[in-house]
């Protein structure tokens, strides 16, 4: 079955960076977009990027261009995210997600189980 | 970018209620709209796909229907499983966007 695992919680300082990675299994890596979405406590969704893992394009979020660099490793079915600069506001929980495409619409169909990041000095 | 006003933002209801949620976009995404059910300290999971498209293993209480920029996530009937929030987010466009969600609680 398709398995998304994340890194353990991380707490970082401010103006410190976090790489969050997730390993993938159970599907063809190359075969779908990664996205990562946070999510703060008691708060709504936010997209902030994915990588296409066949070619290594990637797109991001206005929010956080400049701030964030999603990467993958096809030899070992892995995606990580890596967040810059960090602030007091970034205390959130990190999802990788599939996004599927079914008849050309797009979804996000398999996430991890989120990695929480806690930004604190 | 492309938002996404999703209402209400919250709702009371009891087991066996039809309960509605709406989703409006700022532009035209014509069928790139989905909803998502998450519970409390999980993942979110995909309900319906392509505005009205039902996900594998999705009971057939939950539907969705569109109509311009206007979408809706119907349930039919309530179930005690189903108190949850919701969240539309379309798939038109780059960067992807999500309502605020709607929670739904017990009456």
């Amino acid at each position: 079955q398709v398995q998304l695992v994340q890194s353990g919680a991380e707490v970082k300082k401010p103006g410190a960076s976090v790489k969050v990675s997730c390993k993938t299994s159970g599907y063809t890596f190359t075969d779908y977009y990664m996205d990562w979405v946070r999510q703060a406590p008691g708060q709504g969704l936010e997209w902030m990027g994915r990588i296409d893992p066949d070619g290594g394009g990637t797109n991001y979020a206005h929010n956080f261009q400049g701030r964030v660099t999603v990467t993958r490793d096809t030899s070992i079915s892995t995606a990580y995210m890596e967040l810059s600069s960090l602030r007091s506001d970034d205390t959130a929980i990190y999802y990788c997600v599939t996004e599927r495409d079914t008849n050309g619409y797009f979804y996000f169909d398999q996430w991890g189980q989120g990695t929480l990041v806690t930004v604190s000095s | 970018d492309i938002q996404m006003t999703q209402s209400p933002s919250s709702l009371s209801a009891s087991v066996g209620d039809r309960v509605t949620i709406t989703c409006r976009a700022s532009q035209r995404i014509f069928k790139f709209l989905n909803w998502y059910q998450q519970k409390p300290g999980k993942a979110p999971k995909v309900l319906i796909y392509a505005a009205s498209s039902l996900q594998s293993g999705v009971p057939s209480r939950f539907s969705g229907s569109a109509s311009g920029t206007d979408f809706t996530l119907t349930i039919s009937s309530l179930q005690p499983e189903d108190f949850a929030t919701y969240f539309c987010q379309q798939s038109y466009s780059t960067p992807r966007t999500f309502g605020l969600g709607t929670r739904v609680e017990m009456k």
